[in-house]
Protein backbone atom coordinates (compact mmCIF):
# COMPACT_ATOMS: atom_id res chain seq x y z
CA UNK A 1 0.00 0.00 0.00
CA UNK A 2 1.49 3.37 -0.74
CA UNK A 3 0.69 6.25 0.93
CA UNK A 4 0.74 9.72 0.02
CA UNK A 5 0.54 13.14 2.11
CA UNK A 6 -0.72 16.49 1.34
CA UNK A 7 0.48 18.95 1.32
CA UNK A 8 3.97 18.22 1.06
CA UNK A 9 4.67 21.90 2.88
CA UNK A 10 2.19 24.23 4.72
CA UNK A 11 2.45 27.22 6.76
CA UNK A 12 0.39 28.56 9.53
CA UNK A 13 -0.04 30.68 12.11
CA UNK A 14 0.42 29.73 16.29
CA UNK A 15 -3.48 29.24 17.15
CA UNK A 16 -4.80 28.22 13.70
CA UNK A 17 -6.73 24.68 13.02
CA UNK A 18 -4.06 22.54 10.70
CA UNK A 19 -5.05 19.73 8.81
CA UNK A 20 -2.99 17.25 7.41
CA UNK A 21 -4.24 14.30 4.77
CA UNK A 22 -3.02 10.87 4.14
CA UNK A 23 -4.41 8.88 1.45
CA UNK A 24 -3.38 5.05 0.90
CA UNK A 25 -3.63 3.43 -2.68
CA UNK A 26 -6.33 0.82 -0.99
CA UNK A 27 -8.13 0.39 1.77
CA UNK A 28 -6.01 1.00 5.08
CA UNK A 29 -9.07 -0.43 7.52
CA UNK A 30 -7.64 1.82 9.80
CA UNK A 31 -4.57 0.96 10.37
CA UNK A 32 -3.00 4.21 10.34
CA UNK A 33 -0.61 6.01 12.97
CA UNK A 34 0.87 9.12 12.69
CA UNK A 35 4.44 10.71 13.67
CA UNK A 36 6.11 13.75 14.46
CA UNK A 37 9.81 14.25 13.66
CA UNK A 38 11.55 17.61 14.73
CA UNK A 39 14.73 18.16 13.24
CA UNK A 40 17.34 15.46 14.40
CA UNK A 41 14.92 13.59 16.29
CA UNK A 42 13.57 10.13 15.99
CA UNK A 43 9.74 10.05 14.80
CA UNK A 44 7.35 10.48 17.49
CA UNK A 45 4.52 8.70 17.53
CA UNK A 46 0.84 10.34 17.85
CA UNK A 47 -1.86 8.50 17.10
CA UNK A 48 -2.07 5.10 16.26
CA UNK A 49 -5.61 3.06 15.08
CA UNK A 50 -6.40 6.01 13.06
CA UNK A 51 -7.85 7.90 16.25
CA UNK A 52 -6.20 6.31 19.73
CA UNK A 53 -4.00 8.94 21.52
CA UNK A 54 -0.63 8.13 22.38
CA UNK A 55 -0.32 8.56 26.11
CA UNK A 56 1.37 11.82 26.75
CA UNK A 57 0.12 13.43 23.77
CA UNK A 58 -1.50 16.99 23.98
CA UNK A 59 -5.41 16.18 23.49
CA UNK A 60 -5.07 18.91 20.73
CA UNK A 61 -3.96 16.32 18.65
CA UNK A 62 -6.44 14.20 17.13
CA UNK A 63 -7.16 11.88 14.07
CA UNK A 64 -9.58 10.45 11.89
CA UNK A 65 -10.40 9.02 8.97
CA UNK A 66 -11.85 5.65 7.54
CA UNK A 67 -11.12 3.22 3.97
CA UNK A 68 -8.59 5.05 2.23
CA UNK A 69 -8.33 8.82 3.49
CA UNK A 70 -7.19 9.73 6.89
CA UNK A 71 -6.72 12.87 8.45
CA UNK A 72 -4.70 14.45 11.27
CA UNK A 73 -6.18 17.32 12.92
CA UNK A 74 -3.83 19.89 15.13
CA UNK A 75 -6.37 22.01 16.91
CA UNK A 76 -4.55 25.30 18.07
CA UNK A 77 -1.06 25.18 16.35
CA UNK A 78 1.97 25.73 19.07
CA UNK A 79 5.27 26.98 17.99
CA UNK A 80 6.63 23.47 19.61
CA UNK A 81 3.72 21.19 16.84
CA UNK A 82 6.98 22.55 13.50
CA UNK A 83 7.88 19.65 12.89
CA UNK A 84 7.38 17.14 9.69
CA UNK A 85 4.79 14.68 10.09
CA UNK A 86 4.32 11.13 8.85
CA UNK A 87 1.28 8.62 8.31
CA UNK A 88 2.10 5.15 8.66
CA UNK A 89 -0.06 1.78 7.45
CA UNK A 90 0.24 -1.42 8.99
CA UNK A 91 -2.89 -3.30 7.30
CA UNK A 92 -0.91 -4.59 4.32
CA UNK A 93 2.83 -4.14 5.28
CA UNK A 94 3.78 -1.33 6.73
CA UNK A 95 4.52 1.75 4.57
CA UNK A 96 4.93 5.56 5.62
CA UNK A 97 4.14 8.49 3.45
CA UNK A 98 6.20 11.01 2.22
CA UNK A 99 5.48 13.48 5.25
CA UNK A 100 4.18 17.18 5.26
CA UNK A 101 6.91 19.61 6.80
CA UNK A 102 5.10 22.45 9.16
CA UNK A 103 6.44 25.55 9.40
CA UNK A 104 5.33 28.86 11.46
CA UNK A 105 4.34 31.59 8.67
CA UNK B 1 11.73 2.26 31.12
CA UNK B 2 11.85 1.12 27.43
CA UNK B 3 14.76 2.19 25.76
CA UNK B 4 16.45 1.21 22.40
CA UNK B 5 19.94 1.96 21.55
CA UNK B 6 21.31 1.50 17.64
CA UNK B 7 25.57 1.24 17.61
CA UNK B 8 27.20 0.38 14.75
CA UNK B 9 30.09 1.99 11.92
CA UNK B 10 29.03 5.39 10.77
CA UNK B 11 31.12 4.89 7.57
CA UNK B 12 30.98 1.77 5.17
CA UNK B 13 32.79 1.03 2.02
CA UNK B 14 30.83 0.77 -0.98
CA UNK B 15 29.76 -3.18 -1.57
CA UNK B 16 30.58 -3.92 1.67
CA UNK B 17 28.19 -5.16 4.40
CA UNK B 18 26.70 -3.30 7.43
CA UNK B 19 26.30 -4.41 10.76
CA UNK B 20 24.39 -3.23 13.53
CA UNK B 21 23.14 -4.11 16.98
CA UNK B 22 19.85 -2.72 18.69
CA UNK B 23 20.66 -2.83 22.69
CA UNK B 24 16.96 -2.72 24.48
CA UNK B 25 15.96 -1.98 28.03
CA UNK B 26 12.59 -1.86 29.66
CA UNK B 27 11.11 -4.57 27.83
CA UNK B 28 11.17 -8.67 26.64
CA UNK B 29 12.21 -9.62 23.23
CA UNK B 30 9.91 -12.43 24.03
CA UNK B 31 7.12 -10.45 24.27
CA UNK B 32 7.43 -7.51 21.69
CA UNK B 33 8.80 -7.37 18.08
CA UNK B 34 11.47 -5.24 17.17
CA UNK B 35 11.60 -3.77 13.86
CA UNK B 36 14.83 -1.89 11.56
CA UNK B 37 13.76 1.63 10.11
CA UNK B 38 15.68 3.84 7.79
CA UNK B 39 15.34 7.23 6.70
CA UNK B 40 17.31 9.14 4.13
CA UNK B 41 18.49 12.45 4.83
CA UNK B 42 15.13 14.74 3.84
CA UNK B 43 13.05 11.36 2.89
CA UNK B 44 10.33 9.47 4.89
CA UNK B 45 11.34 6.39 6.56
CA UNK B 46 10.92 3.02 5.17
CA UNK B 47 10.42 -0.18 6.99
CA UNK B 48 13.53 -2.41 6.80
CA UNK B 49 12.45 -5.77 8.21
CA UNK B 50 11.04 -7.37 11.66
CA UNK B 51 12.41 -9.78 14.54
CA UNK B 52 8.97 -11.27 15.89
CA UNK B 53 8.74 -11.60 19.42
CA UNK B 54 8.52 -15.42 18.29
CA UNK B 55 11.99 -15.46 16.76
CA UNK B 56 10.26 -15.45 13.20
CA UNK B 57 11.22 -12.51 10.90
CA UNK B 58 9.93 -10.14 7.74
CA UNK B 59 11.47 -8.57 5.67
CA UNK B 60 10.67 -5.53 2.80
CA UNK B 61 10.73 -7.24 -0.52
CA UNK B 62 13.01 -4.88 -1.39
CA UNK B 63 16.16 -5.60 0.63
CA UNK B 64 14.83 -9.16 1.29
CA UNK B 65 17.45 -10.61 -1.05
CA UNK B 66 20.57 -8.20 1.07
CA UNK B 67 19.21 -8.19 4.76
CA UNK B 68 19.26 -10.53 7.56
CA UNK B 69 17.81 -9.77 11.58
CA UNK B 70 18.89 -11.87 14.08
CA UNK B 71 18.76 -11.83 18.01
CA UNK B 72 20.15 -12.97 21.23
CA UNK B 73 17.39 -12.82 23.58
CA UNK B 74 20.06 -13.63 26.96
CA UNK B 75 21.50 -10.15 25.73
CA UNK B 76 18.80 -8.48 24.85
CA UNK B 77 19.69 -7.46 21.05
CA UNK B 78 18.47 -7.73 17.80
CA UNK B 79 20.79 -7.60 15.06
CA UNK B 80 20.89 -6.18 11.60
CA UNK B 81 23.39 -7.16 8.82
CA UNK B 82 23.15 -5.76 5.07
CA UNK B 83 25.19 -6.95 2.48
CA UNK B 84 26.48 -5.44 -1.22
CA UNK B 85 25.78 -1.16 0.16
CA UNK B 86 25.47 1.64 -2.18
CA UNK B 87 25.49 4.84 -1.99
CA UNK B 88 21.72 5.77 -1.90
CA UNK B 89 22.00 2.77 1.53
CA UNK B 90 23.14 6.17 3.42
CA UNK B 91 20.90 7.49 5.70
CA UNK B 92 19.91 6.97 9.37
CA UNK B 93 18.74 3.73 10.80
CA UNK B 94 16.61 3.22 14.09
CA UNK B 95 15.59 0.52 16.01
CA UNK B 96 12.07 0.29 16.90
CA UNK B 97 9.48 -1.80 19.41
CA UNK B 98 6.89 -2.80 16.91
CA UNK B 99 3.37 -3.49 18.11
CA UNK B 100 1.55 -2.99 14.71
CA UNK B 101 2.94 0.13 15.07
CA UNK B 102 6.64 1.05 16.28
CA UNK B 103 5.48 3.15 19.74
CA UNK B 104 9.44 3.57 20.87
CA UNK B 105 12.34 4.16 18.96
CA UNK B 106 16.27 4.40 19.18
CA UNK B 107 17.97 7.66 18.66
CA UNK B 108 18.88 6.29 15.66
CA UNK B 109 22.76 5.78 13.98
CA UNK B 110 23.69 7.92 10.79
CA UNK B 111 25.40 5.74 8.47
CA UNK B 112 27.58 7.33 5.53
CA UNK B 113 28.14 4.47 2.42
CA UNK B 114 31.04 6.73 0.77
CA UNK B 115 34.81 5.23 -0.08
Amino acid sequence: IQLTQSPSLLSASVGDRVTLSCKGSQNINNYLAWYQQKLGEAPKLLIYNTNSLQTGIPSRFSGSGSGTDYTLTISSLQPEDVATYFCYQYNNGWTFGGGTKLELK
Amino acid sequence: QVQLKESGPGLVQPSETLSLTCTVSGFSLTSYSVSWVRQPSGKGPEWMGRMWYDGDTAYNSALKSRLSISRDTSKNQVFLKMNSLQTDDTGTYYCTRARDYFDYWGQGVMVTVSS
